[in-house]
């Protein structure tokens, strides 16, 4: 079954400090994976990753796919508190019907105290 | 970038009435719209897919004759949430998808609530 998992499913960090968050997937016809940033609206968009080992940077934040293993961080530097949201990582494919969909982690929870 | 809206953003209405959502693509044309619903602390989950000029491909569990998609233009799909009830209370949110790049935009989100 195609699945995606992020963890930790919560974070709770302070200003300042350095976060890593993990995506791992088992999908078939793999195109892509994306992060996603959800506040209090809906999701919007951070990185687009299709390539293993090419870093993705904007600002304090980067992101980097390893198609052999399989998996995805996001890095985010000198969090603020504004960076507090759920960060969702989702996976780009085709599936048994050739249909291409999304498959969506649970996302990972992310407060960042002042 | 792309831009995608969504009216309205928020509604509240009786149980047993029917209530349209929209969503467009203001800026360039979504061959591929998707509607998704979001309950509280949970992930995102499709409703269905919808491609202009066709029906659309609901997902297993989503019931077609209640959760009414039209997708007539290459900038518009409404989703209808026909006699709404409580449990259909929920976060609408859509997404479209087009143009020269493969991302998903999304749109604001549409609170329903059911009273």
């Amino acid at each position: 079954e195609d699945k995606v998992v992020q963890s930790p499913l919560s974070l709770v960090v302070h200003e300042g400090d350095t976060v890593t968050l993990n995506c791992s997937y088992e999908v078939t016809n793999f195109r892509s994976l994306l992060w996603y940033k959800q506040e209090k609206k809906a999701p919007t968009f951070l990185f687009m990753l299709t390539s293993s080992g090419i870093e993705k940077k904007s600002g304090r934040l980067s992101s980097i796919l390893d198609k052999k293993e399989l998996f995805s961080i996001l890095n985010i530097t000198a969090t603020q508190t504004g960076d507090s949201a759920v960060y969702l990582c989702a996976v780009d494919h085709y599936n048994a019907g050739n249909n291409r969909k999304l498959i969506w982690g649970l996302g990972t929870s992310l407060a960042v105290n002042p | 970038g792309a831009v995608v809206s969504q009216h309205p953003s928020r509604v509240i209405c009786k149980s047993g009435t029917s209530v349209k959502i929209e969503c467009r693509s203001l800026d360039f044309q979504a061959t591929t719209m998707f509607w998704y619903r979001q309950f509280p602390k949970q992930s995102l989950m499709l409703m269905a897919t919808s491609n202009e000029g066709s029906k659309a491909t609901y997902e297993q569990g989503v019931e077609k004759d209640k959760f009414l998609i039209n997708h007539a233009s290459l900038t518009l799909s409404t989703l209808t949430v026909t006699s709404a009830h409580p449990e259909d209370s929920s976060f609408y949110i859509c997404s479209a998808r087009g143009g020269v790049s493969y991302e998903q935009y999304f749109g604001p989100g549409t609170r329903l609530t059911v009273t």
